[in-house]
């Protein structure tokens, strides 16, 4: 069935860096636009980055502009996001989903930005 | 910016109530607007895509509509399982946002 399954979560001090993962199965994810949401502890959900089917296009949330970068490596059915400079509020379970209208979610993986 | 705002925040119901939740747009963006539901410790699930349109797997019970700025779910005969916080996304206009939630309590 379909799957997205993420990694990567850790604990990091401000102002350091992680790279999530998102590795897909079961469809067809050459074919598929891809987000990356997150949900702060007690929070709702916040859509964080956004990247087309080829890589060509990409759309961040004014929160993490040139901070994250979102990637894919179609190949291997794999969706990235790149943190850096993190802070205190970027603490949050991660998500990566199948847009546009998500209906493939993974079951998140945990980022805790804490000195 | 389009902001999501849905009413009500939380909704204390009983079993086989029918429940409406509303999800407000400050602009309008099209018919791209999506409900998901997710329960504590759980990744959301989505109910209903592109305003109506019903999801495989999901209880029939759940169902959408909207025009304009205004979007509805509308769960008729509410059960037991479906204690959860609902939320709204819209994907039409960037950024893509989401509603505030709403926790309905049985």
């Amino acid at each position: 069935q379909m799957q997205l399954v993420e990694s990567g979560g850790g604990l990091v001090k401000p102002g350091g860096s992680l790279r999530l993962s998102c590795a897909a199965s079961g469809f067809t994810f050459s074919d598929h636009y891809m987000s990356w949401m997150r949900q702060a502890p007690g929070k709702g959900l916040e859509w964080v980055a956004h990247i087309s089917s080829t890589d060509s296009s990409t759309y961040y949330a004014d929160s993490v502009k040139g901070r994250f970068t979102i990637s894919r490596d179609n190949a291997k059915s794999s969706l990235y996001l790149q943190m850096n400079s993190l802070r205190a509020e970027d603490t949050a379970v991660y998500y990566c989903a199948r847009a546009p209208s998500k209906d493939v979610w993974g079951q998140g993986t945990t980022v805790t930005v804490s000195s | 910016e389009i902001v999501l705002t849905q009413s009500p925040d939380f909704q204390s119901v009983t079993p086989k109530e029918k429940v409406t939740i509303t999800c407000r747009a400050s602009q309008y963006f099209g018919t791209m607007l999506h409900w998901y539901q997710q329960k504590p410790d759980q990744s959301p699930k989505l109910l209903i895509k592109f305003t109506s349109q019903s999801i495989s797997g999901v209880p029939s019970r759940f169902s959408g509509r909207g025009s304009g700025t205004d979007f509805t779910l509308t769960i008729n005969g509410l059960e037991a399982e479906d204690a959860a916080t609902y939320y709204c996304h819209q994907s039409g206009s960037l950024p893509y946002t989401f509603g505030q939630g709403t926790k309905l309590e049985i």
